[in-house]
């Protein structure tokens, strides 16, 4: 498609339970990035994939974070056991290029609002 | 470590020009991105900067001294339809787990008529 898609729009889970985001990027872009954000304030990286290889997983709480792309699905972020602090709006972005310009010109999707209770 | 600073909020006028400034102390930097979010929903890009000086789109332009570790972005002709949150962005180097956007906490601008 021509646009990042992202479902659900809202998600509620109570706290212990899991919650699975998905995203499809955009048709031909080959790098897919996951965003936090918190309050409408800064946008925490997660992590990257190219294609369905993770690219860079540096902003990732390995601990209950964990994501794939895979060929053919859409992208998705799983949170085990959820916990009050992971309330926030998940956003996908995806990009295409070269790196350089993969890195700075990103297409976000609408976000999945995760409220966690 | 790395930071970026911009101004929590900004008001002006419509009609008015508004330029909203970035400082930021990072190593490896590469390049300055800015991206418009409305109310919370899907961030769009605006602009990228590379290199010193200004670029042009339209009524917004972005501005980058490496000299100084600072940007702006200038927004012309303001409009209602501006008011919105404006996050910049550094693009380190690509090397090890550089690959990714760090990202500022975004200023929130009011256009009033």
């Amino acid at each position: 498609g021509e646009e990042v898609a992202q479902t659900p729009k809202h998600l509620v889970r109570g706290e212990g339970q899991k919650a699975k985001l998905y995203c499809a990027p955009i048709k031909g872009h080959s790098y897919v990035f996951w965003y936090q954000q918190v309050l409408k304030n800064e946008f925490k990286f997660l992590i990257s994939f190219q294609n369905e290889n993770v690219f860079d997983e540096t902003g990732m709480p390995k601990e209950r974070f964990s994501a794939k792309c895979l060929p053919n699905s859409p992208c998705s972020l799983e949170i085990q056991a959820t916990k009050l602090e992971d309330s926030a709006v998940y956003f996908c972005a995806s990009s295409q290029g070269f790196l350089a310009r993969a890195t700075y010109e990103q297409y976000f999707g609408p976000g999945t609002r995760l409220t966690v209770t | 470590g790395q930071s970026l600073e911009q101004p929590s909020e900004v008001t002006a006028v419509e009609g008015a020009i508004v330029q909203i400034n970035c400082t930021y102390q990072t190593s490896g930097f590469y390049g300055l991105s800015w991206y418009q979010q409305h109310d919370g929903g899907a961030p769009t890009f605006l602009s990228y900067n590379a290199l010193d000086g200004l670029e042009e789109t339209g009524r917004f332009s972005s501005f980058l001294s490496r000299s100084d570790s600072y940007g702006y972005l200038l927004l012309q002709e303001l409009q209602m339809k501006d008011s919105a949150s404006y996050f910049c962005a550094v693009r380190r180097n690509n090397a090890g787990n550089n690959r990714k956007l760090i990202w500022g906490l975004g200023t929130s601008l009011a256009v009033n008529p």
